[in-house]
């Protein structure tokens, strides 16, 4: 158990659709990361967020965007859903630092119908 | 800016056999190396990690990654695999600090022949 938890599990929606994946890090780590794998593209890092603030951005959509509260769980919402957005979301966290590994949750599997 | 490379896609040993999964990294400076392994279904797991001091590292599950600078490389072993270890594995390197951001290498596959 990485102490990381994501839900929900699996979320099956439509094109058009908006989702939010919610992301719980383990107790102490201010740092939430959130990564799409998918097959064609392998693990995409998105983006992170380091105490309620954006830290750095990956390959994140417009039509996607995150947030970090002051509990530190995160959000990831998806909007304007499309086929090629089914993929296996994940959330890691980590403490402050480079040398600081990330740990992650077990995903969320989104299907777009 | 920091880049790894896992140049095999797919390994297949049989079980019992020595492994050896290839990673190669740039960075200017030292850098910070990660080696997750990822179940199918799960999210990924540490298995090791190396900061700087003995450049061997032992890791969980009897793996173990060595270090070399002069080669840029972080390649992960194991004496003697298990069916268990089949899964996907992928290697990483610690960007800047300030974004503490982690890249990650596009993983190497493994199947256990029987």
């Amino acid at each position: 158990d990485s102490g990381v938890t994501q839900t929900p599990k699996h979320l099956i929606t439509a094109t058009g659709q908006r989702v939010t994946l919610r992301c719980s890090p383990r107790s102490g780590d201010l740092s939430v990361y959130w990564y799409q794998q998918s097959l064609d593209q392998g693990l995409q890092f998105l983006i992170q967020y380091y105490n309620g603030e954006e830290r750095a951005k990956g390959n994140i959509l417009e039509r996607f965007s995150a947030q970090q509260f002051p509990d530190l769980h995160s959000e990831l919402n998806l909007s304007s859903l499309e086929l090629g957005d089914s993929a296996l979301y994940f959330c890691a966290s980590s403490g402050e630092g480079a040398n600081q590994p990330q740990h992650f949750g077990d995903g969320t599997r989104l299907s777009i119908l | 800016a920091q880049s790894v490379t896992q140049p095999d896609i797919h390994i297949t040993v049989s079980e019992g056999a020595s492994l050896e999964l290839r990673c190669n990294y740039s960075y200017g400076a030292t850098p910070y190396l990660f080696w997750y392994v990822q179940s199918p279904g799960q999210g990924l797991q540490l298995l090791l990690k190396y900061f700087s001091g003995d450049t061997l590292v032992q890791g969980i599950k009897g793996f173990e990654a060595e270090f070399k600078r002069s080669q840029s490389s972080f390649n992960l072993r194991k004496p003697s695999v298990h069916w268990s270890d089949a899964a996907e594995y992928f290697c990483a390197v610690g960007a800047d600090s300030s974004a503490s951001k982690i890249i990650f290498g596009s993983g190497t596959r493994l199947s256990i022949r029987p």
